[in-house]
């Protein structure tokens, strides 16, 4: 049973173009969600998180947005940037310090 | 920036033989963690590690693994007598003191194989 997926394995989008990575869950009971971004021979570094209570959070060039009903959230990346060339993960956990379950990843290639 | 290192980076064991893979958290994190990722597959949770014990584990944690918290320092995953299906990318993280929504930070990870 995937609890989390990322149906899209990879995506390749021009620089300077919006990059929309997209993720399903099946558990109701997440109560956060992050992104992890992932670079060959490192591991998953931290990228952003929503609470299951906020249906959007911003940093800079990135932006969740969380819809609960549909049980989907997306990670918009704006400008998209050479650099943001990497596997994007994303991870779900409960309210207490405890797993995160991971989704399989999506391989972002930001075209110069 | 605090971070998480690994040791070996690469290691090499023959079928049958124990393997021990270490790591150091971040000093005043409390939460440790083991996933894998097995080559091209999705990044899968083995173990968490608090208050010097497991509070959870997944199904592929299974005897042949053990955790260890010897020193206060590191954190090692024991593999007692490995396969070949044991092969993968080993990944630390520690996580500090808050909810869910506390970021883990990972090491670099160990990549195993098997012989």
């Amino acid at each position: 049973d995937q609890q989390v997926k990322q149906n899209s394995p990879s995506l390749s989008v021009q620089e300077g173009r919006i990059s929309i990575l997209n993720c399903d869950y099946t558990n109701s009971m997440f109560d956060y969600f992050l992104w992890y971004k992932k670079y060959p021979a490192e591991g998953p570094t931290f990228l952003i998180s929503i609470s299951s209570i906020k249906d959007k959070n911003e940093d800079g060039r990135f932006t969740v947005f969380l819809n609960k009903s549909a049980k989907h959230l997306s990670l918009h990346i704006v400008p998209s940037q050479p650099g943001d060339s990497a596997v994007y993960f994303c991870a779900a956990s409960g309210i207490a310090a405890g797993k995160s379950t991971f989704g399989d990843g999506t391989t972002l290639t930001v075209k110069p | 920036e605090p971070e998480v290192t690994q040791t070996p980076s690469h290691q090499v064991t023959q079928m049958g033989q124990e393997v021990i893979l270490r790591c150091v958290p971040i000093s005043n994190h409390l939460y440790f963690y083991w996933y894998r990722q097995i080559l091209g597959q999705k990044v899968e949770f083995l173990v968490s590690f608090y208050n010097n014990e497991i509070s959870e584990k997944s199904e592929i944690f299974d005897d042949q693994f053990s955790v260890e918290r010897p020193d206060g320092s590191n954190f090692t995953l024991k593999i007692r007598s490995t396969k070949l299906e044991d092969s993968a990318m080993y990944f630390c993280a520690s996580r500090g003191r808050g909810f869910g929504n506390q970021p883990q930070h990972f090491g670099d990870g160990t990549r195993l194989s098997i012989l």
